[in-house]
Parts: structure tokens; sequence; C-alpha cells
């Protein structure tokens, strides 16, 4: 099965600071890839899909790039509400979530 | 739009059969397009797909967890359903039906979670 490791596994940041969070995959994924936000007692929502694709609604301030084994989600300005823990997910072979990056404010 | 929203117990005893049932509203689940999955995350912890079923009744299976999992779907009711046999304590979780496209992977419609405690 694929294993997913996000780092940092949580972060300190301020308001407008760019925030960047990495994924690695164990194997060779490709673009399958998604991101996704979770804010507590809520469930999780779909902010990126297919790598770099930004879903229906979602700011242009959120981001994310990566092929193949590494990935990468960028916040380019911190807002307040971006206050959340951050998901990788891989769908190359069934479906696995990395740990999650726990994002607060500095 | 559509909305989903997951339905059971929320307190199961060890060795019991845990059963959670997610009601699809404001669209079908007979869509051609998509799976309809199940996802859990016990407390404080990471998210765990289980399983997911398209309309036809295909399923396919976390295998970590198959041998005690079984997912079934109601086209009539449009609703579909989990079944998760031998719990322990390692089972209590928040459970979250969610949608997914046939042809990619992204968990995109997402129900509110259901916290299913497993204790005796």
């Amino acid at each position: 099965d694929i294993q997913m490791t996000q780092s940092p596994s949580s972060l300190s940041a301020s308001v407008g600071d760019r925030v960047t969070i990495t994924c690695q995959a164990s194997q060779d994924i490709s673009n399958y890839l998604n991101w996704y936000q979770q804010k507590p007692g809520k469930a999780p929502k779909l902010l990126i899909y297919d790598a770099s694709n930004l879903e229906t609604g979602v700011p242009s301030r959120f981001s994310g790039s990566g092929s193949g084994t590494d990935f990468t989600f960028t916040i380019s300005s911190l807002q307040p509400e971006d206050i959340a823990t951050y998901y990788c997910q891989q769908y190359d072979n069934l479906y696995t979530f990395g740990q999650g990056t726990k994002l607060e404010i500095k | 739009q559509l909305q989903l929203q997951e339905s059971g117990p929320g307190l199961v005893k060890p060795s019991e059969t845990l059963s959670l049932t997610c009601t699809v509203s404001g669209g079908s689940i007979s869509s051609s397009s998509y799976y309809w999955g199940w996802i859990r995350q016990p407390p404080g912890k990471g998210l765990e797909w289980i399983g997911s079923i398209y309309y036809s009744g295909s399923t396919y299976y976390n295998p970590s967890l198959k041998s005690r999992v079984t997912i079934s779907v109601d086209t009539s009711k449009n609703q579909f359903s989990l079944k998760l046999s031998s719990v322990t304590a390692a089972d209590t979780a928040v459970y979250y039906c969610a949608r997914h496209e046939r042809a990619g992977g992204a968990f995109d419609i997402w129900g509110q979670g259901t916290m299913v405690t497993v204790s005796s």
C-alpha cells in the first residue's frame, strides 16, 4: 500500500505569511493527489484536486504543485480563517491520507 | 445542492457490529459519475478510508478492514450503509460518508460526520 508522509506535522505562522506544506508518497503516484482543509469539529473540505487544480469556490491564495512522489501545498498569504489541519490524499492505488499538518497563528 | 447525512447508534458494545447509514439528498445516488464512500477519524487522529460503493453495488474496501466491512446501497431510498463487525475500542471514531468521482479520487462532498464510541 502507498504511504503518504506530510511535513511538518505542525506549523505556526503569522497573518500574511507564505505557508508551505509538503507531502511525499512512498511510490510514484503521478498527479493523483488531493489536498483538504479540516477545521475543528467539521468535515474535511476539498481544496486542491489532481495535485494543482483549485476546487470551485476556493480562494486563489491556495495552490498545489508536484508530481511523482513529491508534492507541495501553499497558502500565499495566510489569513486567520485558514487555521485548520491540512491533509494530502493519494488515489493512485485505493485511497490513503497523510497524517495531517496542524496550522496555527503565531 | 447535494447533501449527505450519516445516521446510526452513537454507542456500540465491543464484539458487536457497527451499523451506519448515509442518506443522500438533493441528488441521485444512481449517478453514473460517482462512487460513495466511508471514511473514519479516531479522536485526535488522521483520516482513514474504509471503503466505497457504486450504485450498481460494486464495492472495494481498505485491505486492513476488508474482513470486517460490508458496504451496501439502497437506490430506492437514496442511501448507502456501512457495517463493521467485531468492533473494539480501536474502532471508536467519527465516521464520515462522502462522494467521490468514478474517474477521479477526490472526495468532494462530505457528510457532517457521526461519532461512534465502542464501549461496554
